[in-house]
């Protein structure tokens, strides 16, 4: 299985801050990479595909690059919807994983 | 509006059967893959398994033999049918509709979830 890895697990930020989320997968997946905002108490989102492209509806605040290996999670000024739990995944072989979460608080 | 509900949850004793529901509404199902993703509480997302929308379905190797994926397409639903319940299969159980295009796989549209117990 293909592991995932996220760094960190907690991102101490206030608003207005630029902040970068780290995933890195166990072997290389192309672009086959997801990014999903969890809030608290709700279903996760789709922010990010294809490891760079913003979904519908996602705020331009949100980007995201890599490829292989190594991939990011930049948010460029963080609102307060923004202090959520993000999860990257994999989606380039069966079984699907996701990475155990980077947690944005306050 | 596009909308995939899930239903099912309880609390089940260890050895036990559970069979959850997601229904969905405002798109096509039978186009689509479906996943099943749990969460243990507080915990990371875990992917359960996928009924492909050609018929083909895939398990998670902690879940294979025990849960079984069916698809009612004249109600747009598919079930997720849990037997041999064990206390580690508690968790919060998401369907989730996947995207497969040019741009990857990914999963774009979520339930609310169901909460699974396993206790006795």
């Amino acid at each position: 299985d293909i592991q995932m890895t996220q760094s960190p697990s907690s991102l101490p930020a206030s608003l207005g801050d630029r902040v970068s989320l780290t995933c890195r997968a166990s072997e290389a997946i192309s672009n086959y990479l997801n990014w999903y905002q969890q809030q608290a108490g709700k279903a996760p989102r789709l922010l990010i595909h294809a490891a760079s492209k913003l979904h519908s509806g996602v705020p331009s605040r949100f980007s995201a690059s890599g490829s292989a290996t190594d991939f990011t999670l930049v948010i460029s000024s963080l609102q307060p919807e923004d202090f959520a739990t993000y999860y990257c995944q994999q989606s380039y072989r069966i079984p699907w994983t996701f990475g155990p979460g980077t947690k944005v608080e306050v | 509006e596009e909308q995939l509900v899930e239903s099912g949850g309880g609390l089940v004793q260890p050895g036990g059967s559970l069979r959850l529901s997601c229904e969905a509404s405002g798109f096509r199902f039978n186009t689509y893959d479906i996943q099943w993703v749990r969460q243990v509480r507080e915990k990371g997302l875990e992917w359960v398994a996928t009924s492909g929308s050609s018929g083909d379905t895939h398990y998670q190797r902690s879940v294979r033999g025990r849960f079984s994926l069916f698809r009612e397409s004249f109600d747009n639903s598919l079930f997720l049918q849990m037997n041999s319940l064990r206390a580690e299969d508690s968790a919060v159980y998401y369907c989730a509709r996947a995207i497969y295009s040019s741009s990857g796989y990914y999963f774009d549209l979520w339930g609310r979830g169901t909460v699974v117990t396993v206790s006795s």
